[in-house]
């Protein structure tokens, strides 16, 4: 059974950082991209970042503007997402997925939120 | 960016009702196109991918259509558990430059 076990997340006063984990089990972890998706209740769902199968390659969403590092290891079957430079608009529900094919997503995180107040 | 706009964002239905929710995109992204569902508190599940391919363990009566802009899910016979919200992601990609991805904003299907 493929699961994707999110820990992290929680409060932070803006400026702050936190990090995001996602465990894998039940897939060849090292043969899928991974991505993070986000969903706050006013912009609804929306991607935040990929990366490769081997973490040689990221890709962001030009909200995050370097703020934000996705990153994972393979050994561990865990992907990353290091979020730096919070602000309340990054408040939202933080999903990692799984991508199939290009890109589709079978399998979700459980998601962790991330609230960002002062 | 390719903008996904779905409508209704909202309807009310009942038992046993056809319903049909929509999805019309930006630009022509030829059927790259794919449908959650997701329950309050949960995660979106996956339901349609390339425009009408039923994912594993999906009941036959969610179906996809639709190519180009234009993109309709349809529940043919609404159960209980089929109240939730529908989104819709498009998955274009091109080999010669970045292509966000992105979803619709989605459409709540309530009780009558």
């Amino acid at each position: 059974e493929v699961q994707l076990l999110q820990s992290g997340g929680g409060l932070v006063q803006p400026g702050g950082s936190l990090r995001l984990s996602c465990t894998a089990s039940g897939f060849t972890f090292s043969s899928y991209a991974m991505r993070w998706v986000r969903q706050a209740p006013v912009k609804g769902l929306e991607w935040v970042a990929t990366v490769s199968t081997s973490g040689g390659r990221t890709d962001y969403a030009d909200f995050v503007e370097g703020r934000f590092t996705i990153s994972r290891d393979n050994s561990k079957n865990t992907v990353y997402l290091q979020l730096n430079s919070l602000r309340a608009e990054d408040t939202a529900v933080y999903y990692c997925v799984k991508e199939w094919g290009g890109p589709i997503f079978d399998y979700w995180g459980q998601g962790t939120l991330v609230t960002v107040s002062s | 960016d390719i903008q996904m706009t779905q409508s209704p964002s909202s309807l009310s239905a009942s038992v046993g009702d056809r319903v049909t929710i929509t999805c019309r995109a930006s630009q022509s992204i030829s059927y790259y196109i794919n449908w959650y569902q997701q329950k309050p508190g949960k995660a979106p599940k996956l339901l349609i991918y390339a425009a009408s391919s039923l994912q594993s363990g999906v009941p036959s009566r969610f179906s996809g259509s639709g190519s180009g802009t234009d993109f309709t899910l349809t529940i043919s016979g609404l159960q209980p558990e089929d109240f939730a919200t529908y989104f819709c992601q498009q998955s274009y990609t091109s080999p010669l430059y970045s292509v966000p991805l992105t979803f619709g904003g989605g459409t709540k299907v309530e009780i009558k």
